[in-house]
């Protein structure tokens, strides 16, 4: 079975230094991966995907993630935190002919 | 622009009470999926539906049923509301081109059973 890992249920950082958010996945075949964001009380917002077309893949926000197959990683990335990108993460993988998988889920804090 | 919108933001009901969330999309999508969330257990998938009339058991089924007449639209039924129940409920759908498809999340709402 499918699976994602997110090392980290909770991060912190400070305003203005770098945002990493791992992801892991297991995968026998080519994956699709997602990751979206939930800002409080609010549904999950997609915030970027990859889909085979390029590993590093520019998101929504000024964020990004590579996908690294000898890895099986995901991880997102942004260079300068903002007091408004404290949320909730997601990663997700598409199996084909499957339902999503999503992986825990890790809280982002940014601090001032 | 996508919309996935659900009935309540928040909901506040009482043992034993039977509760309908009801969830529409407008974009056409075959696919529509309820989950609750619970802190430190992430998403759950509880049922969803891949045609109208059709409906597939998730992760965690007991409890809820569902119901799709139309295409747009996804009901998620307690038929006997008990405070375990209490969570946030998210609807999403999603299309069938594949699996780089987005699933698409409504807004959440927020169950409490008293």
């Amino acid at each position: 079975a499918q699976s994602v890992t997110q090392l980290g249920s909770h991060v912190s950082v400070s305003e203005g230094a770098l945002v990493l958010l791992r992801c892991n996945y297991s995968s026998s075949v080519p994956p699709y991966l997602f990751w979206y964001v939930q800002y409080p009380n609010q549904g999950l917002q997609l915030l970027l995907k990859y889909t085979s077309a390029a590993t590093l893949v520019k998101g929504i926000n000024g964020f990004e993630a590579e996908f690294k197959k000898s890895e099986t990683s995901f991880h997102l990335t942004k260079p300068s935190a903002h007091m408004s990108d404290a949320a909730e993460y997601f990663c997700a993988v598409s199996p084909p002919g499957q339902n999503f998988v999503f992986g825990p889920g890790t809280r982002l804090s940014v601090l001032p | 622009d996508v919309k996935v919108t659900q009935s309540s933001r928040y909901l506040v009901k009482r043992t034993g009470e039977k509760v309908f969330l009801e969830c529409v999309q407008d974009m056409d999508h075959e696919n529509m999926f309820w989950y609750r969330q619970d802190p430190g257990l992430g998403l759950r998938l509880i049922y969803f539906s891949y045609d109208v009339k059709m409906k597939e058991k998730g992760d965690i089924p007991e409890g809820y049923s569902v119901s799709r007449e139309k295409k747009e639209r996804f009901s998620l039924i307690l038929e006997s509301a008990s405070t375990n129940q209490t969570s946030m409920y998210l609807c999403a759908s999603r299309g069938t081109s594949g699996p780089t498809d987005t699933q698409y999340f409504g807004p959440g709402t927020r169950l409490t059973v008293l």
